[in-house]
C-alpha cells in the first residue's frame, strides 16, 4: 500500500507570491491533516479535512487555506508569502476522523521563502 | 490551553545504553498521549500511545506510561541501538479535535556504536 505522498518535495518562492502544496493520502483514508514544522515553533496544526469538509482549524492567519477533493486528495494554499512561512509542511492521513486514531505522515514539502 | 514540554536535545548515547526522554503536558480534560518518531528523510511515524491514566504504551522496546498525577509521559528504552537514531516527538490529543495533535519540540537522539 502506497504511503502518504506530498508534492513537490521542495519549493522556493519569493515574498508576496502564493503557493499550492498537494497531498495524496493512503488509499481509503478520508481524513487529511496539515502541519507546519519549523525549528522555532516545532510542529503546529494547520487544519483537518474529512469528506471534503474542514473539521478543525489551527491558529493560523487566513492566508493559509486548504481544500479536499472527492478522492480525498488535499491541497493547501498559502497566499502573500512571508519569510516566516519558510517551513516543512507535513500532511497526515487517517481512515476516519476519530479520536486517538493513528496518523500516517508524508515526508513533507520543504518551502523556502526568499 | 494545551501544550507539551519535551526534554531539550540533542541526546547522544552509546549503543545498549538506557534511554529516557522526558515529556510533560498541560491539557484540559483527559488527553490521549502519543510518541511519534521521525527517521532521517522520512515522515513521522506513531511509535506508541496511551489513551487513559496509568496506561502503558509500548512498541519496539520503547515504553511510556501515562501519569496523570505528574502530567507526564516519559519515553524509555532499556538498550538503544544505532537504528534508534531519530527525532522523537511527544504529542497529545485533547479529545475535541480528533486529528489536532499538540506536539512537543522534538528530541534528537543519536546512538553511537
Amino acid at each position: 500500500k502506497a504511503g502518504v505522498t506530498q508534492t513537490p518535495r521542495y519549493l522556493i518562492k519569493t515574498r508576496g507570491q502564493q503557493v499550492t502544496l498537494s497531498c495524496s493520502p493512503i488509499s481509503g483514508h478520508r481524513s487529511v491533516s496539515w502541519y507546519q514544522q519549523t525549528p522555532g515553533q516545532g510542529l503546529q496544526f494547520l487544519f483537518e479535512y474529512f469528506s471534503e469538509t474542514q473539521r478543525n482549524k489551527g491558529n493560523f492567519p487566513g492566508r493559509f487555506s486548504g481544500r479536499q477533493f472527492s478522492n480525498s486528495r488535499s491541497e493547501m494554499n498559502v497566499s502573500t508569502l512571508e519569510l516566516g512561512d519558510s517551513a516543512l509542511y507535513l500532511c497526515a492521513s487517517s481512515p476516519a476522523s476519530e479520536i486517538n486514531e493513528k496518523l500516517f505522515f508524508g515526508s513533507g514539502t520543504q518551502l523556502s521563502v526568499l | 490551553g494545551n501544550s507539551v514540554t519535551q526534554m531539550e536535545g540533542p541526546v547522544t548515547l552509546s549503543e545498549e545504553a538506557f534511554l529516557t526522554i522526558n515529556c510533560t503536558y498541560t491539557a484540559t480534560g483527559y488527553p490521549s498521549l502519543f510518541w511519534y518518531v521521525q527517521y532521517p528523510g522520512e515522515g513521522l511515524q506513531l511509535l506508541l500511545k496511551a489513551t487513559k491514566a496509568d496506561d502503558k504504551g509500548s512498541n519496539k522496546g520503547f515504553e511510556a506510561t501515562y501519569r496523570k498525577e505528574t502530567t507526564s509521559f516519559h519515553l524509555e528504552k532499556g538498550s538503544v541501538q544505532v537504528s534508534d537514531s531519530a527525532v522523537y516527538f511527544c504529542a497529545l490529543s485533547d479529545q475535541t479535535g480528533a486529528n489536532n495533535l499538540f506536539f512537543g519540540t522534538g528530541t534528537r537522539l543519536t546512538v553511537i556504536p
